[in-house]
């Protein structure tokens, strides 16, 4: 079974630039998440979606970031205009349903921002 | 104070030992509790989950948790190379549908 796909990877851009990461969760898996860590920190909830539904973008800077998940499948997080302190790991991850079973989020490999 | 919070480190121990990871919580309400292990450069991956006061044994793992005194820990017994890493302490908050994570504490086994 395929795993959480993100990309891309890297990315490097100036500030100011707009930047765009997308994510794929495991199939069938309702819930998706996108996570924000920075060096040294845990990763920090940005927003939740029970299918299609933003349920919790409560810490999402909505004056520079953006996300959906059109048709409740794959996922799109962006950025624009990027600023210096938006360098970190954009963590995408799903689960099955709610939080109440094992609590298990299947985590990607992460993007890795650099805001030059 | 933050929601979740855990000591940095490093905590370096030799091998064979025994590291004991610390981790406290401020909801009182929280539900569940949840240990994640992350390699450097990897994402995080569960590794122990734990609901009740208590003890949880897993393995080489086992999971302490008082809900009186707002503390979760995880011991890892005869501790190997392989278990360095930055484990993350998360806690579920009261209605099931939030996890929030600690900074993470690093652990360093030295062989």
């Amino acid at each position: 079974e395929a795993g959480v796909v993100q990309s891309p990877r890297y990315k490097i851009i100036e500030k100011k630039q707009p930047v765009a990461f997308w994510c794929n969760p495991i199939s069938g898996h309702n819930t998706l998440y996108w996570y924000r860590q920075n060096l040294g920190q845990g990763p920090e909830l940005l927003i939740r979606y029970e299918n299609e539904e933003a349920v919790d973008d409560s810490q999402l800077p909505k004056d520079r970031f953006s996300a959906e998940r059109l048709k409740g499948v794959d996922s799109t997080l962006k950025i624009q205009p990027a600023e210096l302190g938006d360098s970190a790991v954009y963590l995408c991850a799903s689960s099955p349903g709610t939080l109440y079973g094992t609590g298990e989020l299947f985590f990607g490999e992460g993007s890795r921002l650099t805001v030059l | 104070q933050k929601e979740v919070e855990q000591n940095s480190g490093p905590l370096s121990v030799p091998e064979g030992a025994i590291a004991s990871l610390n981790c406290t919580y401020s909801d009182r309400g929280s539900q569940s509790f949840f240990w994640y292990r992350q390699y450097s450069g990897k994402s995080p991956e569960l590794i122990m989950f734990i609901y009740s006061n208590g003890d949880k044994e897993d393995g080489r793992f086992t999971a302490q948790l008082n809900k009186a005194s707002q503390y979760v820990s995880l011991l890892i017994r005869d501790s190997q190379p392989s278990d360095s890493a930055t484990y993350l302490c998360a806690v579920n908050g009261p209605y099931g549908n939030k996890l929030v994570f600690g900074a993470g504490t690093i652990l360093r086994v030295k062989s």
